[in-house]
This record gives C-alpha cells, structure tokens and sequence, in this order.
C-alpha cells in the first residue's frame, strides 16, 4: 500500500538526549513537511524540503535538524536544544510544493520528554 | 499575509442531523486552493474536501460539501447526516499563489452526539 509511515508511534525522551523520528513515503512526492502539534492546537510547521538534498525552515525550526539524502526519507532529530520537546509529530508529503497539490499525513508520533 | 480564521474551538451536534463549520481566509493571490482535513481521537490527518478558487462550483464529497464565497473570503464546511464517527478536530488550510506551505486554522473540534 502507498502511504507515509512515521515511526516510532512514541518515543521517550530524556532531558540533554537528541532522538530522531523517522519517515518514510512511497508515494513518489518530491515535496516532504514535519509539523509539531501541541495539545489542542493547530500544526506548527518546523522544516520541509522540495527536492532531494534541500531544506528549508519553516515557523519553528530552533531546536530541530533534518536532512534529505533520498526521496523516499525525510528524518527528523529533536536536538537537546529544543528546550520544549513533548509534542506530536506528524509528517507530511506531497507531489511537488504547489498550491494545488494536496497534502497527505503520516500517522504522527508521540514525543515525550521524562 | 495569508491568514485563515476558524472562529469556533468547539461545536457540537445530534447524529444525523446537519451542522456547519466556519473558516474565513485572506490573501491576495488569485490562485490559490482551500482544504479542509479532519483529525479524528487516532490523530491521523485526513484530507476531507478540497476546493479550487477558480471554480465557482462548489466541491462536494458524499455528506461533506462546501460554501465557497470567494468575494467574502468564507469557505465553510458543511457536515450533513452527521454521524459518530464525525467527531474529530476539523481543520481549514489555505495554499495560494507560490506560496510553498500551506496556512492552517486553530481548528473546530465537533463532538457528535447519539
């Protein structure tokens, strides 16, 4: 089946440790996104990149790193530096980065910081 | 500035009957292209109804259908038959002009009450 698979579904993290939620699309899209979503809040885009071997940042990208070597893979590392880290994750992926296309999610992870 | 507007944090309705979501937008592209995703208790985002603003026709899928009024800047969602599994957060997302990311709403959370 063709879809955005995210793992993992929860992570813990502890204070001063960096960890890395991953992502993976099989849909062929050259467009990928990570959002941060607090409770009851909206989504919060952190980074996203267009093409293979570029990024940009998106509204709160402190704290955060990603990169992308391949199409399919879009990884995300929380760094120690992202002071407020417990969040939901989700991962996006669309065919290329205009308007019309639309954009379609992974399942999320959990992050949580003990 | 894009900006999107969804001035109702919470709503609710008794099953199968109809119930409407508010979502107001600006921007001052010509081109551009609205969503509305659902976010059930899983957290999964789910692509609902999409709506193109060249087109006048109203964009409909199944019980979902939308009142696009272009002049007002107002895309609402209406939710007929409404059903249990209706209940989710529900949010509006804007996309226009050569604008990369997409601007999302705070959401309405709708309960569907038996």
């Amino acid at each position: 089946d063709g879809g955005i698979t995210q793992s993992p579904k929860y992570l813990f993290r502890k204070e001063g440790q960096n960890v890395t939620l991953s992502c993976e699309q099989n849909l062929n899209h050259d467009a990928m996104y990570w959002y941060r979503q607090d409770p009851g809040q909206g989504l919060r885009l952190i980074y996203y990149s267009q093409i293979v071997n570029d990024f940009q940042k998106g509204d709160i990208a402190e704290g955060y790193s990603v990169s992308r070597e391949k199409k399919e893979s879009f990884p995300l590392t929380v760094t120690s530096a992202q002071k407020n880290p417990t969040a939901f994750y989700l991962c996006a992926s669309r065919q290329a980065a205009f308007s019309g296309n639309t954009i379609y999610f992974g399942e999320g992870s959990w992050l949580t910081v003990v | 500035a894009q900006t999107v507007t969804q001035s109702q944090p919470e709503m609710s309705v008794q099953e199968a009957e109809t119930v409407t979501l508010s979502c107001t937008y600006d921007t001052s592209e010509n081109n551009y292209y609205l969503f509305w995703y659902k976010q059930p208790p899983s957290r999964q985002m789910i692509l609902v109804i999409r709506q193109e603003a060249y087109k006048q026709q109203n964009a409909t899928e199944n019980r979902f259908s939308v009142n696009f009024q272009k002049a007002a800047k107002s895309f609402s969602l209406k939710i007929s038959d409404s059903q249990l599994g209706d209940t989710a957060m529900y949010f509006c997302a804007l996309n226009a002009g050569n604008n990369r990311k997409l601007i999302w709403g705070l959401g309405t959370s709708l309960a569907v009450n038996p």
